[in-house]
């Protein structure tokens, strides 16, 4: 079964730091494009970043250029995102979902994992 | 603000079908044939049902259909069904600086 898993939100104060992952199976995961895109409670989606299959091209949403880094690593079928210097308005579900070919649309999502930032 | 803009909400009775707009401009919708459908319920993940523009992926039913006129795209749902009810978002590419944009999500309820 093609499945991703994401894990690592939690509850962190503004200014903190969080790494979230997310693990695939079912699927040759080192042949996608993955992105993380989020989404604040009650509001929309929003793309955050993406990666390309070898991790040598990254793209980042300009709110978040210079504080999260996105990761890979094929050899265990893991995305990653780590995010310094949270802010509030960081807080949302974040969900890691794969791209097929080039279309820029998202095939397979995750469940999602919640990020909290507040003191 | 999202980049895209949709109708906050539709509705339709059973078997009826429904439209949903998704506008953009020039620099996004309107440049690229990469704008994508997603149907989301509550407290669920986000499903595709169409990409690149008018391509449904397998498995969505072909009830389902999407397509574009300068600017605006659009995604119909024809015999509208109770399960259908969800919010629908659209997506499109937007170059190589935004790369990804989706509209702010438009509440599709069954009456």
């Amino acid at each position: 079964e093609v499945q991703l898993v994401e894990s690592g939100g939690g509850l962190v104060q503004p200014g903190g730091s969080l790494r979230l992952s997310c693990a695939a199976s079912g699927f040759t995961f080192s042949s996608y494009w993955m992105s993380w895109v989020r989404q604040a409670p009650g509001k929309g989606l929003e793309w955050v970043a993406n990666i390309k299959q070898d991790g040598s091209e990254k793209y980042y949403v300009d709110s978040v250029k210079g504080r999260f880094t996105i990761s890979r690593d094929n050899a265990k079928n893991s995305l990653y995102l780590q995010m310094n210097s949270l802010r509030a308005e960081d807080t949302a579900v974040y969900y890691c979902a794969r791209e097929p070919g080039i279309s820029y649309a998202f095939d397979i999502w995750g469940q999602g994992t919640m990020v909290t930032v507040s003191s | 603000q999202s980049a895209l803009t949709q109708p906050a909400s539709v509705s339709g009775s059973p078997g009826q079908s429904i439209t949903i707009s998704c506008t953009g401009t020039s620099s996004d919708v309107g440049s690229y044939n990469l704008v994508s459908w997603y149907q989301q319920h509550p407290g669920k993940a986000p499903k595709l049902m169409i990409y690149e523009v008018s391509k449904r992926p397998s498995g969505v039913s072909n009830r389902f259909s999407g397509s574009k006129s300068g600017n605006t795209a659009s995604l119909t749902i024809s015999g509208l069904q109770a399960e259908d009810e969800a919010d629908y978002y659209c997506c499109s590419y937007a170059g190589s600086s935004t790369l990804v944009v989706f509209g702010g999500g438009t509440k599709l309820t069954v009456l």
